[in-house]
């Protein structure tokens, strides 16, 4: 069964670096999102992703942080500047428009640990 | 804004029995989507139950059903003949419905089900 694959599972990095998050969503799907979970809170939309471009991006979305799909497979989430705030378990998602049933389809997540 | 509470952190079954896991939600749109979501250890969320707004009709998935009470704005699970396998974290989510494309996913804080032999 196609599934959404994410790397690395687990990241350890300095406050201050470049992150970059990526994601296989399924293959004929067209929508993508990613939402970040800290740890023993909610699941928090991030972003969405359409046709090459943001649809839609949350609050917590700000300069710090990009996406991209570079070659029609991958998806990214690259945060800039990472600060210890952003730990946590970040979820890629993606979901398949023709149906239209509201179905998303999510990854095992990236743990991003700042120190 | 749209906002989903899940009241219960924490609730356990013993196996075999039956479970309710709460949901209420608060939203002024008419026409939305409600999901359960289950996220076991170490595994990524799966989708166990959907529920369009606009169906009066409660949502069933095998041993999975919801209680849809829509003017109340709640959304509640109950899990029939719990097993071992189905201990795992459980989300409640909204979805604004948008014609012709997907809307994203508001969560709850979700509840961790633990099923007992």
């Amino acid at each position: 069964e196609p599934e959404v694959t994410q790397t690395p599972s687990h990241q350890v990095t300095q406050m201050g670096q470049e992150v970059i998050l990526r994601c296989v969503p399924i293959s004929n799907h067209l929508y993508f999102y990613w939402y970040r979970q800290i740890l023993g809170q909610k699941v928090e939309f991030l972003v969405s992703f359409y046709n090459n471009e943001i649809s839609e991006k949350s609050e917590i979305f700000d300069d710090q942080f990009s996406v991209e799909r570079p070659d029609g497979s991958n998806f990214t989430l690259k945060i800039r500047s990472t600060k210890l705030e952003d730990s946590a378990m970040y979820f890629c998602a993606s979901g398949e428009r023709a149906t239209n049933t509201g179905e998303l389809f999510f990854g095992e997540g990236s743990r991003l640990t700042v120190l | 804004a749209q906002t989903v509470t899940q009241s219960q952190p924490e609730m356990s079954v013993q196996e075999a029995e039956t479970v309710t896991l709460s949901c209420t939600y608060d939203t002024s749109e008419n026409n939305y989507y409600l999901f359960w979501y289950k996220q076991p250890p170490s595994r990524q969320m799966i989708l166990v139950i959907r529920q369009e707004a606009y169906k009066q009709q409660n949502a069933t998935e095998n041993r999975f059903s919801v209680n849809f009470q829509k003017a109340a704005k709640s959304f509640s699970l109950k899990i029939s003949d719990s097993q071992l396998g189905d201990t795992a974290m459980y989300f409640c989510a909204f979805m604004k419905r948008r014609s012709g494309s997907q809307g994203n996913l508001i969560f709850g804080k979700g509840t961790k089900l633990s099923v007992k032999p």
